[in-house]
């Protein structure tokens, strides 16, 4: 079945630190990939998507993720945290018309 | 502005009563989505529509009822609530309902049962 893991429920950095949150995803054919961020009380908003290509996806906010095939990984990454960053993080596979999510990163921000 | 209104934001009920989630978005997407948000379970989708009057079961339907005689409007009713119902609620919308298709989310309503 297909089925989306992010193996870290909750994450602490650094302002100006680099991030990285992971990943992964059982999917059979060409997965569509999508990352989105959750700030408190709101709605998820979409930072960036990889359907084909390229495997290094740039989104909004400088966020990046890229996509590997042989580790079936898509993970995000920021070069410089910002304290604005803090917010839950959430990885989606397109299946059938619809999003599957993974479990969610919450990302804290320390100055 | 053009986007996804959910109401209430906030609802508090009792256990055994109905109670009605309203979505209406403003784009004429064809697609639409109810989505629960959970600790430890992220976003399960609850039911989804391809288009007026055409509806599905997701992940975790049972209580759940949905309706969608108009494009722009998807409610949601929980007929019976249960205290294992409280959670937080998005709806969601999608023109196309492709596999690359972003969803795009309202700001949720936070429902608990007592």
């Amino acid at each position: 079945a297909q089925s989306v893991t992010q193996p870290d429920i909750h994450i602490t950095v650094s302002e100006g630190a680099s991030l990285e949150l992971r990943c992964n995803y059982s999917y059979g054919a060409t997965p569509y990939l999508f990352w989105y961020v959750q700030s408190p009380g709101q709605g998820l908003q979409l930072l960036l998507k990889y359907f084909s290509g390229d495997t290094l996806v740039q989104g909004i906010k400088g966020f990046e993720a890229e996509f590997k095939r042989s580790q079936s990984s898509f993970n995000l990454r920021k070069p410089s945290v910002h304290w604005s960053d803090a917010a839950e993080y959430f990885c989606a596979v397109g299946v059938g018309g619809k999003l599957i999510f993974g479990q969610g990163t919450e990302l804290s921000v320390k100055p | 502005d053009a986007g996804i209104t959910q109401s209430p934001r906030y609802k508090i009920t009792e256990t055994g009563r109905q109670v009605t989630l309203m979505c209406h978005q403003t784009w004429s997407h064809s697609y639409m989505f109810w989505y629960r948000q959970d600790l430890g379970h992220g976003l399960r989708l609850i039911y989804y529509s391809a288009a007026a009057d055409i509806t599905d079961k997701g992940e975790v339907p049972d209580g759940y009822v949905v309706s969608r005689s108009k494009t722009e409007n998807f409610p949601l009713t929980l007929e019976s609530a249960t205290r294992s119902q409280t959670s937080v609620y998005f709806c969601a919308s999608s023109e196309f309902g492709r596999n690359n298709s972003p969803l795009h989310f309202g700001n949720g309503t936070r429902l608990t049962v007592t």
